[in-house]
């Protein structure tokens, strides 16, 4: 059964670092990998797909790497803004027809 | 660009009662999904639809039934709500089995 976990599950930082967020899944047969953003009652936005045959995707200041035989993504954030504070979640499609596995999510907050 | 909505926005509802939660897109996408989350569970997939007249279940099936008549619309039902299925539920579309997906706001169901 495919696990993800994203690791930290809470991170706090100053403005103007750059982060990595890790995820890892435990089967490498995946289609693809998405990264999400929810801010607190709200929706899931997408930020990033990686398909299975893609090692990155970039957008804007944040740039997604997937490594699947090792069962690994990051999520690069560049000089973060407090605007960037939200939960950042992981989620991996196997099995075919687009069904999302997702991790628990890492909580950021970016402090001025 | 109305993209995908969810009403109700907040329902309350008492044990037994059936209640029926909408999703509409307009994008015309042929896949349409059903999450909810829930703190230590993270979001898990209910139902799934791969196009008009055909679903099928997912991780958390139980106690609820979809139907998807229309390609656009995808409402999911709980026959006989109970205390268990308080929670957040999220609708979200993809164009097909392996693209990108979109969420919906979500729709807070608190079972009393």
């Amino acid at each position: 059964k495919q696990e993800v976990t994203q690791i930290p599950a809470a991170l706090s930082v100053p403005e103007g670092e750059n982060l990595v967020l890790n995820c890892s899944f435990t089967d490498s047969a995946i289609y693809n990998l998405q990264w999400f953003r929810q801010d607190p009652g709200k929706g899931l936005t997408s930020l990033l797909l990686i398909q299975s045959s893609q090692r990155e995707q970039t957008s804007g200041r944040l740039n997604a790497s997937l490594d699947k035989s090792s069962g690994r993504s990051t999520l690069y954030i560049a000089a973060s803004q407090p605007g960037d504070s939200a939960t950042y979640l992981c989620a991996v499609t196997s099995g075919g027809y687009n069904k999302l596995i997702f991790g628990a999510g890492t909580r950021l907050a970016v402090h001025p | 660009d109305a993209g995908i909505t969810q009403s109700p926005r907040y329902k309350i509802t008492e044990t037994g009662r059936q209640v029926t939660l909408m999703c509409h897109q307009t994008w015309s996408h042929s896949y349409m999904f059903w999450y909810r989350q829930d703190l230590g569970h993270g979001l898990r997939l209910i139902y799934y639809s791969a196009a008009a007249d055909i679903t099928d279940k997912g991780e958390v099936p139980d106690g609820y039934v979809v139907s998807r008549s229309k390609t656009e619309n995808f409402p999911l039902t709980l026959e006989s709500a109970t205390r268990s299925q308080t929670s957040v539920y999220f609708c979200a579309s993809s164009t097909s089995g392996n693209t990108e997906a979109f969420f919906g706001q979500g729709t807070r169901l608190t079972v009393v």
